[in-house]
């Protein structure tokens, strides 16, 4: 069965450090893989997009790599800030246009 | 980029009862779609509003428990019909400009069904 697995701990880090973030999925061939940020009681806002032939995305302070043998995504935030707290949610985009979300990474920056 | 509206923000319902969410866009856009998400899980795709026509669902969940209407290219709303305790969860509208491209979500519906 098709299944999207991110980190199952919530990732509690210190401010200026780097967290990394895993994706994982079984049973998917995405195009693009994407990643969203999440904030209570709020919906997803877009961060980033990566295409299948691409390993390595940047935008400011985050990055992420794309390994489609691994099958897997990584998402880094540097130099982290506590106003980088949230939940974030990778999502595998297929051809059908159809965003498929794994569960969500909450991260928490302690100053 | 697409701003959406959805209301209302949070309900509190009665068993039994249904409860009409809506999602309104700025801008014309192709395609909307209509996400679950319960607590500490991921957004569950509902289904697919197409303009025009009926709703495509996805496995598990029924146009009678479900209905969607949209009726244009910036307007769609979501029905939970004979709700249940555990139709509590938020209901979240988004909307995409095509397959490579980001996703935009209204802030949600908290429904709470006692």
């Amino acid at each position: 069965s098709q299944k999207i697995e991110q980190n199952s701990e919530a990732l509690n880090i210190q401010e200026g450090k780097t967290a990394t973030l895993t994706c994982n999925y079984t049973n998917y061939s995405p195009a693009y893989l994407q990643w969203y940020r999440q904030d209570p009681g709020r919906g997803p806002v877009f961060l980033l997009l990566i295409r299948e032939n691409e390993k390595e995305k940047r935008k400011e302070r985050l990055k992420v790599t794309f390994d489609t043998t691994l099958k897997q995504s990584l998402f880094h935030i540097t130099a982290s800030q506590p106003a980088d707290s949230a939940t974030y949610l990778c999502a595998l985009d297929t051809n059908d246009y159809k965003l498929s979300f794994g569960a969500g990474t909450t991260v928490t920056v302690r100053a | 980029s697409a701003v959406i509206s959805q209301k209302p923000s949070r309900d509190i319902c009665q068993r039994g009862t249904s409860l009409t969410i809506q999602c309104q866009v700025d801008s014309q856009v192709t395609m909307m779609f209509w996400y679950r998400q319960q607590p500490g899980q991921s957004l569950t795709l509902i289904a697919t509003a197409n303009q025009g026509s009926e709703a495509t669902y996805e496995s598990g969940f029924v146009i009678d428990k479900f209905p969607i209407s949209r009726p244009n290219l910036t307007f769609s709303t979501l029905t939970v019909s004979n709700m249940s305790p555990e139709d509590s969860s938020i209901y979240l509208c988004s909307v995409r400009m095509g397959v490579g491209t980001e996703a935009f979500f209204g802030q949600g519906t908290r429904l709470t069904v006692v």
